[in-house]
């Protein structure tokens, strides 16, 4: 069975500064996907990035990008400039065959 | 639709009330899944449906839940003889295809059931 990590319940940053959440997991597989999704108060999940294992490459989505250590097992988020909007919980999730694994989420409060 | 959408948003049931959740996917999606989540927790996965295969029903705490898709649309998520640990927010999700992983889970803004 997965496991998914998420080490820091809470976090805050200044507005305009960059943030990192971490995340680690545990699988014997060797292909799947991770995936760092928000939820604002709203409730509503939206995908943030996602990383495909067999790549190298750290993903990037604007502010977003990733730092992917397979052989660690880690996965964190980092948020560049950040904003108001960017208050919310943050999940990590590992996905194999169709189901996924969330973390406990981070709750990150970005001030102003 | 423009997206997933849930029915009712918020529930509240008596203790070994029946209750049925809803949920309309994306027109197009054929793999749909069912989360649930209590306060200030992660996503526990509960089922999820890919076309015509059989639902891998693994997440599923107990026999108390069941769920079922018609014609490979909207799925209804049942739970039996509710107790109050049942009370969470329950999600559903649909994407283009299931099996491969890559594909972008959409979320729907989940029903809030409380059991008193």
């Amino acid at each position: 069975a997965q496991t998914v990590t998420q080490s820091q319940p809470e976090m805050s940053v200044q507005e305009a500064e960059t943030v990192t959440l971490s995340c680690t997991y545990d699988t014997s597989e060797n292909n799947y996907y991770l995936f760092w999704y928000k939820q604002p108060p709203s409730r509503q999940m939206i995908l943030v990035i996602r990383q495909e294992a067999y790549k190298q490459q750290n993903a990037t989505e604007n502010r977003f990008s990733v730092n992917f250590q397979k052989a660690a097992k880690s996965f964190s988020l980092k948020i560049s400039d950040s904003q108001l909007g960017d208050t919310a919980m943050y999940f990590c999730a590992f996905r194999h065959a169709g189901k996924s694994t969330f973390g406990d989420g981070t709750t990150l409060t970005v001030k102003p | 639709g423009a997206g997933v959408s849930q029915s009712p948003s918020n529930k509240v049931t008596e203790k070994g009330k029946d209750v049925e959740l809803r949920c309309d996917p994306i027109s197009g999606h054929t793999a749909l899944y069912w989360y649930r989540q209590s306060l200030g927790q992660g996503l526990e996965f509960l089922i999820y449906f890919q076309g015509n295969s059989a639902p891998d029903k693994s997440g599923l705490p107990s026999d108390r839940f069941s769920a079922e898709r018609t014609g490979g649309s909207v799925s209804t998520l049942t739970i039996q003889r509710t107790q109050q640990e049942d009370s969470a927010v329950y999600l559903c999700a649909s994407s283009l295809e299931g099996t491969g992983g890559a594909e972008t889970q959409y979320f729907g803004p989940g029903t809030r059931l409380l059991v008193l």
